[in-house]
């Protein structure tokens, strides 16, 4: 049972290249997220999911695009790479109310746009 | 909205010192708290929780206790290690209304001194 698992671990893009950070779960878990962590700004989200083929925005969406066809994979893609967009992103997943929405979190994947 | 305010760090303790952190929350229903820790380089994982007005959290030496009426979710240990030091974060959700999202505090840096 790996959990949530992401890749890459470190990515550094130039200004203005697309890339895509994998995520997957292992725990069949409707709902899943993805987070970006930024110093003394906590977690913020970017988008959520609450199970294959729905996803929605969260509160710093602009950038960033998901889809999910699968209940395991929620990959988050960056479509013109900017500065502002250096970050740690966190992936997570939770089973729904049921388990009072605990988090799981991926082990994060560092990224630096230069 | 949501949110979640704690105490600011980065706060330094000696060996075998209390500790708390203070957590306080803003929420229009009745949410679900939780406090989680992130490590050196990891991501972040379920320290406590507490789904309820006065049920208290507990896990390794800290607790946590739900106050309804002063909106509060202290994290407390009374004595500390080295092996605490760890970035805390304090995060509500309300899982009747949120879908699988939480919303965090921007997180309390602790180093804990041999």
């Amino acid at each position: 049972n790996a959990g949530v698992t992401q890749t890459p671990k470190f990515q550094v893009l130039k200004t203005g290249q697309s890339m895509t950070l994998q995520c997957a779960q292992d725990m069949n878990h409707e709902y899943m997220s993805w987070y970006r962590q930024d110093p003394g700004m906590g977690l913020r989200l970017i988008h959520y999911s609450v199970g294959a083929g729905i996803t929605d925005q969260g509160e710093v969406p602009n950038g960033y695009n998901v889809s999910r066809s699968t209940t395991e994979d929620f990959p988050l893609r960056l479509l013109s790479a900017a500065p502002s967009q250096t970050s740690v992103y966190f992936c997570a997943s939770n089973a729904g109310q049921a388990t009072s929405d605990e988090q799981y979190f991926g082990p994060g994947t560092r990224l630096t746009v230069t | 909205g949501d949110s979640v305010t704690q105490m600011e760090g980065p706060v330094t303790l000696s060996e075998e010192a209390f500790l708390t952190i203070n957590c306080t929350y803003t929420a229009t229903g009745y949410p679900s708290l939780f406090w989680y820790v992130q490590y050196p380089g990891e991501g972040l994982q379920l320290l406590l929780k507490a789904t309820k007005a006065d049920d208290k959290g507990s896990n390794k030496g800290f607790e946590a206790t739900y106050r309804k009426e002063t909106t509060s979710f202290h994290l407390e240990k009374g004595s500390v290690q080295v092996s605490d030091s760890a970035v805390y974060f304090c995060a509500l959700s309300e899982p009747s209304t949120n879908a699988g999202k939480s919303t965090f505090g921007d997180g309390t840096t602790l180093t804990v001194k041999p």
